[in-house]
């Protein structure tokens, strides 16, 4: 059962705390995504990966950090730098090259403040 | 930067009816033009890509065109039905720069009853 999972599916923090959302695909997809949507926005990018050991900041990098130590993992850490850290986060992932990229989205985790 | 616009305001029509939602671009021409179906709460889920030479579009009931002139792209859902009630989210794939998608920030459709 090929897929993306995010976990967990609701995490809540307390001020001044890191948190750190998992991302796990098998589609042995080499790119992978974190998404950040709040309400009645679209989805801005956060950071990207287009190969183990190496990533991009997106739009919003500011106040997170990533790691692509594995093909199949890409946390995502909210740090206490960022100070409005409630949203919804949507990790993805597709092939690079060829004549698609279209992406595959995670279920998503809802990170709410204490 | 690239910016993408989608109608903010919900579209509501009558089943049956065709919908069609759209999505302006501005600055950078894309290679790829793709359309996504968000329900409340999920992670969206891919419709349909249409690439940068193509006019138009076909899946069953959903038709996408592409117009690089007015930088614009249509989706339409004929003969709609409640089910088909979501957000849609057009994004781009911009090939000159970075590899990753730009999203706009989506129409949502009603079909009513």
């Amino acid at each position: 059962d090929g897929g993306i999972t995010q976990s967990p599916k609701y995490l809540f923090r307390k001020e001044g705390q890191n948190v750190t959302l998992s991302c796990e695909q098998n589609l042995n997809h080499d790119a992978m995504y974190w998404y950040r949507q709040d309400p009645g926005q679209g989805l801005r990018l956060i950071y990207y990966s287009q190969i183990v050991n190496d990533f991009q900041k997106g739009d919003i990098a500011e106040g997170y950090s990533v790691s692509r130590e594995k093909k199949e993992s890409f946390p995502l850490t909210v740090t206490s730098a960022q100070k409005n850290p409630t949203a919804f986060y949507l990790c993805a992932s597709s092939i690079v090259g060829g004549p698609q990229e279209t992406q595959y989205f995670g279920p998503g985790t809802r990170l709410l403040v204490l | 930067s690239q910016k993408i616009e989608q109608n903010s305001e919900a579209l509501n029509i009558q089943e049956g009816k065709t919908a069609t939602l759209t999505c302006n671009y501005t600055n950078y021409s894309p290679a790829y033009l793709q359309w996504y179906r968000q329900d409340p709460g999920r992670g969206p889920v891919f419709l349909l890509l249409i690439r940068e030479n193509e006019k138009e579009k076909r899946k069953e009931r959903l038709k996408v065109t592409f117009d690089t002139t007015l930088k614009q792209s249509l989706f339409h859902i004929t003969a709609s039905q409640p089910a088909d009630s979501a957000t849609y989210l057009c994004a781009l794939d911009i090939r000159a720069g970075r590899r990753a998608l730009t999203f706009g920030s989506g129409t949502r459709l009603q079909v009513q009853p």
